[in-house]
């Protein structure tokens, strides 16, 4: 079952800043993001792992409530760069470890504006 | 350098046939993955590789082939192309070992007529 990602969509202008929310239903193991310009691939972010800390990459962070199963990125002053579809991937939590096999949400359209 | 590569890049078919998009690695990851991205779905996945001669089904396997002979390649097969196949495919691969960052290929754009 897809993590359900929101909002859907995000409009901002340069230096402003946003949260986007991922939630799941299963228990999960690690979270990931990912960013995907127009037209391009995806391109890993971070990760932040059951039991691990919160991870920080440039101006972008992010969290993880394993009580809750839910992930948050925050996008601190943004910039034009940061414009794309954000992808938080799930890894459900198995008694083996990890499988390394990730169940993407359906993505958040964030758009960056001068 | 190329790391991970697919081809065709652009592909367009008929109903009914067979096509193999092909996806290679430079970099001998254990894993790897197809997922099909379409508009309002995201990514979903097709199938997965733990290692040569390991794979498994993912989220919407049906009407889909793959074999791993060779750690480096991954072939994706329609048997039997579908309009509802029509979608942008990517490759990923992932090293393992405690490495959890997937790497995309650019893509294959499929048209199905």
């Amino acid at each position: 079952q897809q993590p359900v990602q929101s909002p859907q969509a995000v409009i901002l202008r340069e230096g402003e800043d946003a949260v986007i929310n991922c939630s799941s239903s299963k228990a999960l193991y690690s979270v990931h993001w990912y960013r995907q310009k127009h037209g391009e691939a995806p391109v890993f972010l971070m990760i932040l792992l059951k039991g691990g800390e919160q991870k920080g990459h440039e101006k972008i962070s992010a969290s993880f409530n394993e009580k809750k199963q839910q992930s948050s990125l925050y996008l601190t002053a943004s910039q034009l760069s940061y414009s794309g579809t954000y992808f938080c991937g799930t890894e459900a939590l198995l008694s083996g470890g990890s499988n390394y096999k990730l169940t993407f949400g359906k993505g958040t359209l964030l758009t960056v504006n001068p | 350098d190329a790391g991970i590569t697919q081809s065709p890049r652009y592909k367009i078919t008929e109903t009914g046939r067979q096509v193999t998009l092909m996806c290679h690695q430079t970099w001998s990851h254990s894993y790897m993955f197809w997922y099909r991205q379409d508009l309002g779905h995201g990514l979903r996945l097709i199938y997965y590789s733990a290692a040569a001669d390991i794979t498994d089904k993912g989220e919407v396997p049906d009407g889909y082939v793959v074999s791993r002979s060779k750690t480096e390649n991954f072939p994706l097969t329609l048997e039997s192309a579908t309009r509802s196949q029509t979608s942008v495919y990517f490759c990923a691969s992932n090293p393992g070992v405690g490495r959890y960052e997937q790497y995309f290929g650019p893509g294959t754009r499929l048209t199905v007529t």
